[in-house]
């Protein structure tokens, strides 16, 4: 298996809302990462998390809240959010969180949020 | 943020000419990655070149990446209407940190 799954594909939530998320890998890969992506814009690092530790959190606000459950799934939790939060939300994964070791990321095909 | 700078921002060209994108980025790297994102999908890894490399090539793919000014390319020959992509080279910063993207259209 060597993809990253991401669900649902699409999201509609109001800012009332609770919802997640959800990731899954099944490729052995120990860091497993977060990013946001707006329109005609490139991807934007959230959080990454390395043997199932949060070891980067970007300054994202706390109505994001990321979880990793295990080394194959990761989550992210939503809250409150706001209609600026709408965008594509891709999880990507890798044999290492030591990006200077040069190893490619394996993206999902990303959640569409739109928040109402 | 953003660590590079990519141009152009978009680029159209007829099926069977090359493109060239170019990446400029900020600080110093071990390696570059490209990557491609069709609309509105996840980003596919095409190649990676490393600070001590000059020139790499890959199939229909070629990158170079000179150190001194900071700087990349990716030259697609012979291109095909399927090459029609979004493309975005990344950094190895604290992780991954993309350029802001060369919008591809490779007309029949």
């Amino acid at each position: 298996d060597t993809e990253v799954t991401q669900t649902p594909k699409h999201l509609v939530m109001g800012m009332t809302n609770k919802k997640s998320l959800k990731c899954e890998q099944h490729m052995g890969h120990r860091a497993m990462y977060w990013y946001k992506q707006k329109a005609k814009k490139p991807p934007e690092l959230m959080f990454v998390y390395s043997y199932e530790k949060l070891s980067i959190n970007e300054s994202v606000p706390s109505r994001f809240s990321p979880e990793c459950p295990n080394s194959s799934l990761l989550n992210l939790h939503l809250h409150a959010l706001q209609p600026e939060d709408s965008a594509l939300y891709l999880c990507a994964s890798s044999q290492s969180d030591r990006v200077k070791l040069g190893y490619g990321y394996t993206f999902g095909s990303g959640t569409r949020l739109t928040v109402v | 943020s953003q660590q590079g700078e990519e141009d152009p921002q978009a680029l159209s060209i007829q099926e069977g000419e090359n493109a060239t994108m170019n990446c400029s980025y900020k600080t110093s790297i071990n390696n570059l990655q490209w990557y491609r994102q069709n609309s509105g999908r996840g980003l596919v890894h095409l190649i990676l070149i490393r600070s001590n490399e000059r020139e790499k090539h890959s199939g229909r793919l070629r990158v170079t990446l000179d150190t001194s000014k900071k700087s990349s390319s990716l030259l697609i020959t012979a291109s095909r209407a399927a090459d029609t992509a979004s493309y975005f080279c990344a950094t190895d910063r604290r992780a991954l940190t993309f350029g802001s993207g060369t919008r591809l259209q490779v007309q029949p």
